[in-house]
């Protein structure tokens, strides 16, 4: 069965520090991969996305990136943190045939 | 792009059925999904609908009509654990997997 490992679950980081999330995946090859933030009290906002290892789509202009360095890896970086890049950070995984999405635990991160 | 319709919030008594209406639209579709989230967790998967139809899955229930661009989730004999929100969410032919704002549910005693 598919296990998807998000870490941190929570992370406080200064203005202007840098960041860095990973999600990993197990039990699953070439997955579709994505990156959500959702605000407190939002829906999720759709981030990043991949369908394949090294094809990064990107949904909305801002001081993030992403990297699938690996098949089942992904990865949110940003050089430097705004305020406004607080929220809950998820990522989701689609399965082999992609009939099912599951999603990692999530990293709550504030940004102070 | 795509744009993803549900209703903000629903109000039910335990035991009763509800029904949580989605309507979306996209270029190119490959898929509609439905998450229970609660509040401060992450999403947890409910069902997946490619093809028009019904899919049960205990009590719940996901239904699609792709040529209306219509689902709905119905949630059967509601028990207090159900209040959450709801979310839909679409699937585009190129992968890409947009969210509606999602359907607050409060079950009431």
């Amino acid at each position: 069965s598919q296990t998807i490992h998000q870490w941190p679950a929570t992370l406080v980081q200064p203005v202007g520090s840098p960041l860095s999330l990973e999600c990993t995946v197990e039990g699953t090859s070439n997955p579709n991969l994505y990156w959500y933030r959702q605000a407190a009290g939002r829906g999720l906002q759709l981030l990043f996305y991949s369908v394949g290892i090294g094809q990064i789509s990107s949904e909305v202009p801002q001081n993030l990136s992403a990297s699938r360095p690996q098949d089942r890896q992904f990865i949110l970086s940003s050089k430097k943190l705004l305020l406004s890049d607080s929220g809950f950070y998820l990522c989701l995984t689609g399965s082999g045939m992609n009939t099912e999405a599951f999603f990692g635990q999530g990293t709550r991160l504030t940004v102070v | 792009g795509q744009n993803i319709d549900q209703p903000t919030e629903m109000t039910a008594t335990e035991g009763a059925i509800v029904q949580i209406n989605c309507t979306y639209q996209t270029s190119g579709f490959n898929g509609l999904f439905w998450y229970q989230q609660h509040a401060g967790e992450a999403p947890t998967f409910l069902s997946y609908n490619v093809l028009d139809g019904l899919e049960e899955k205990g009590r719940f229930s996901s239904f699609l009509s792709r040529s209306k661009g219509y689902s709905y989730l119905l949630l059967k004999e509601l028990q207090m654990k159900d209040s959450a929100s709801y979310l839909c969410a679409v699937r585009s032919s190129w992968g890409k997997l947009q969210f509606g704002a999602g359907t607050q549910v409060v079950v009431t005693p």
